[in-house]
């Protein structure tokens, strides 16, 4: 089975420009979540989809943003971006939500800012 | 919210020597605790995970024991060998429903290293 998949691997962008992340789930895993790792923070929980709605939230300002798609693919877009948004965005899926199921990563797609 | 605290931040020993990563949570609604291993430019794989209904789970090399009443968890390796070398990374998970159903709340990582 192939695992996640997350597209695309690197990017930089300017200050103020907005990028869309995508993250294809292991075929049959309903639930995505994201997270943001940077060196000084370590790994932080951004939101969770499951369904096709938002079902968790992280403490981040409203420019991230996510959305998640009937086949459970999911993109996260982030809005005016600042260069505090340096960073390493990792996704991972899980058959479900509740205690029973294991989450697995994505590869990640690191974003410059610059 | 839930917070984890992860302890070392680095660890350095010989081949063959045993590691031991210990990590402390604030809910004591977590009830699922998985630890991943990252080696540099990849990805968090998940190498192990106890649920609160067991106090210890085993793993060939790795281990991991639960003590809910203290709430801590903690990760062992015996028999270290250089590819084990890595960031490992222990998270809590609470089932018990609100804002922190379904969320993995990382600790900040420990750098192990180990030496021929």
């Amino acid at each position: 089975k192939a695992g996640v998949t997350q597209t695309p691997r690197y990017l930089i962008k300017t200050r103020g420009q907005q990028v869309t992340l995508s993250c294809s789930p292991i075929s049959g895993h309903r639930s995505v979540s994201w997270y943001q790792q940077t060196p000084g923070q370590g790994l932080q929980f951004l939101f969770e989809y499951f369904s096709e709605t938002q079902r968790n939230k992280g403490n981040f300002p409203g420019r991230f943003s996510g959305r998640q798609f009937s086949n459970s693919r999911s993109e996260m877009n982030v809005s005016t971006l600042e260069l505090g948004d340096s960073a390493l965005y990792l996704c991972a899926s899980s058959l479900g939500r509740g205690l029973n199921y294991e989450q697995y990563f994505g590869p990640g797609t690191r974003l410059t800012v610059t | 919210g839930e917070n984890v605290e992860q302890h070392p931040s680095t660890l350095s020993v010989q081949e063959g020597d045993s590691a031991v990563i210990k990590c402390t949570y604030s809910d004591s609604a977590s009830n699922y605790f998985p630890w991943y291993k990252q080696e540099l430019g990849k990805r968090p794989q998940l190498i192990i995970d106890i649920r609160s209904n067991v106090g210890e789970k085993k793993d060939q090399r790795i281990a991991v024991t639960l003590n809910k009443t203290a709430k801590h968890f903690s990760l062992h390796i015996t028999e270290t060998q250089p590819e084990d070398s890595a960031v490992y990374f222990c998270a809590a998970k609470t089932n018990a429903g609100g804002t922190s159903y379904g969320k993995l709340t990382f600790g900040q990582g420990t750098i192990l290293t180990v030496h021929p």
